[in-house]
């Protein structure tokens, strides 16, 4: 099994529809991030959390809430889908720097589209 | 401003030979880590390589290598002997001290030819 797990993998849905996006993880580590990727634009940060009461807004928080239900898991919801929206969806987790590199372990992705 | 730029949408490059990923950063924090991750058309991240902003040599995995130059805010990705295998789109990432996440790049495809 992956250490980081997505679900769904593969979602198409309608405009104004609430969609959730789950991650769980059995590495052990505290910080979970969820990122969103675009062709041509990289992987852009959405929220991350460091620890279970701990929730941050990354660079592209509008429209998008998170909730970290446990250390293994954190979950992305879009409460009301628009096709902008339309995107792959990837889960991560990490150690923190100072105990390793800071290195990312992704889920395999989530692809959502909006129509 | 950008704080991780790769200017190279795509590349080609034949098979068996090296080729070289360029990627340029930002930052003003001294404490910093640059990474690069492959993505292959199935969509999963593949870590390849870190480099540490305090690491004198240059980091090194296999068939890949980190060109560090540290004053010309660079870190460039050598992919030496190219493999079919290796086509993919390329990720350059960044964590400033021990940063809230990764930064990304918007990425280089690599497409290697037989």
């Amino acid at each position: 099994d992956a250490d980081v797990t997505q679900t769904p993998r593969n979602r198409i849905t309608k405009t104004g529809k609430r969609i959730m996006l789950e991650c769980s993880q059995t590495k052990g580590h505290d910080r979970m991030y969820w990122y969103r990727q675009d062709p041509g634009l990289g992987l852009r940060l959405i929220y991350y959390s460091f620890d279970v009461k701990d929730i941050n807004k990354g660079e592209i928080s509008d429209g998008y809430s998170v909730s970290r239900q446990a250390q293994a898991k954190f979950s992305l919801s879009l409460e009301s889908a628009i096709p902008n929206q339309t995107a792959l969806y990837f889960c991560a987790t990490s150690d923190p720097a100072y105990l390793d590199t800071g290195e990312l372990f992704f889920g395999e992705g989530s692809r959502l589209t909006v129509l | 401003a950008q704080k991780i730029t790769q200017t190279q949408p795509g590349m080609f490059v034949q098979e068996k030979e090296a080729v070289t990923l360029d990627c340029t950063y930002d930052t003003s924090d001294p404490s910093y880590g640059l990474f690069w991750y492959k993505q292959p058309s199935s969509g999963e991240m593949i870590f390849l390589i870190y480099q540490g902003s305090y690491d004198q040599q240059n980091a090194t995995e296999g068939r890949y290598s980190l060109n560090f130059q540290k004053a010309r805010k660079s870190a460039n990705l050598v992919i030496s002997a190219s493999q079919l295998g290796d086509s993919a789109m390329y990720f350059c990432a960044m964590r400033e001290g021990d940063g809230r996440a990764l930064t990304f790049g918007s990425g280089t495809r690599l497409q290697v030819q037989p």
